[in-house]
């Protein structure tokens, strides 16, 4: 089972950043977490990953709370082709254990 | 490189034929997998290897699923024979460390629809 909560969909304006949360309460030490994407009929995309602190790269950041129970994915500016469906996943770092992909959340970015 | 190639794209069969689903992987990754994916189950793990050798294939459905990975570059999924709740987007993983971390890079799948 997945060990994440996320919001089923979420609506975004064009332009605006996108906030999408993700609950991971359970999260070991160990454990990181991991965004990817899947825009319509494609394979799922990697954006982002981190442990404790916020990391930030070309196409998004992330925020992880000083607990580590939750995390937010933030798109500074949501464009149309944003529109997919967004998976948090937690997994540890060592070994290469496969991913585990929940519902995620669907954001629907709006002109 | 041209990424995860997955072939076909689409594949219609019917039921009770065998269906064959190809991957190559991207060169150099040691680690490939096979997920399936559909509305009501969402994306499922069914199989992963690491240099060639089935690590772990408890997500296969039934023994009607098998897959292979004769080479390096290749893997297939076969099932046999085919029935209609097989119908799903199968998706074909690789996966290497780099930078610490192991990215997965995913092909662009191969919808399945058995009548």
């Amino acid at each position: 089972d997945a060990k994440t909560t996320q919001p089923p969909s979420m609506d975004c304006a064009e332009g605006r950043a996108a906030n999408l949360p993700c609950n991971h309460s359970t999260i070991s030490g160990n454990e990181y977490v991991y965004w990817y994407r899947q825009i319509h009929s494609q394979g799922p995309q990697y954006i982002i990953h981190g442990l404790k602190n916020n990391e930030t790269n070309e196409m998004a950041s992330l925020i992880i709370t000083e607990d580590r129970k939750s995390s937010t994915l933030i798109l500074p500016h949501a464009t149309l082709r944003d529109t997919a469906v967004y998976y948090c996943i937690v997994r540890a770092q060592s070994g290469n254990t496969p991913l585990v992909f929940g519902k995620g959340t669907r954001l629907s970015v709006i002109a | 490189d041209a990424g995860v190639i997955q072939s076909p794209r689409h594949e219609v069969t019917e039921m009770g034929q065998e269906v064959t689903l190809r991957c190559k992987p991207i060169s150099g990754h040691d680690y490939l997998f096979w997920y399936r994916q559909t509305m009501m189950r969402g994306l499922e793990l069914l199989i992963y290897f690491n240099n060639n050798v089935p690590i772990d294939d408890s997500g296969m459905p039934e023994d009607r699923f098998s897959a292979k990975m004769p080479n390096a570059s290749f893997s297939t999924l076969k099932i046999q024979p085919s029935e209609p709740r097989d119908s799903a987007v199968y998706f074909c993983a690789s996966s290497t460390r780099t930078g610490g971390f192991y990215g997965y890079t995913f092909g662009s799948g191969t919808r399945l629809t058995v009548v």
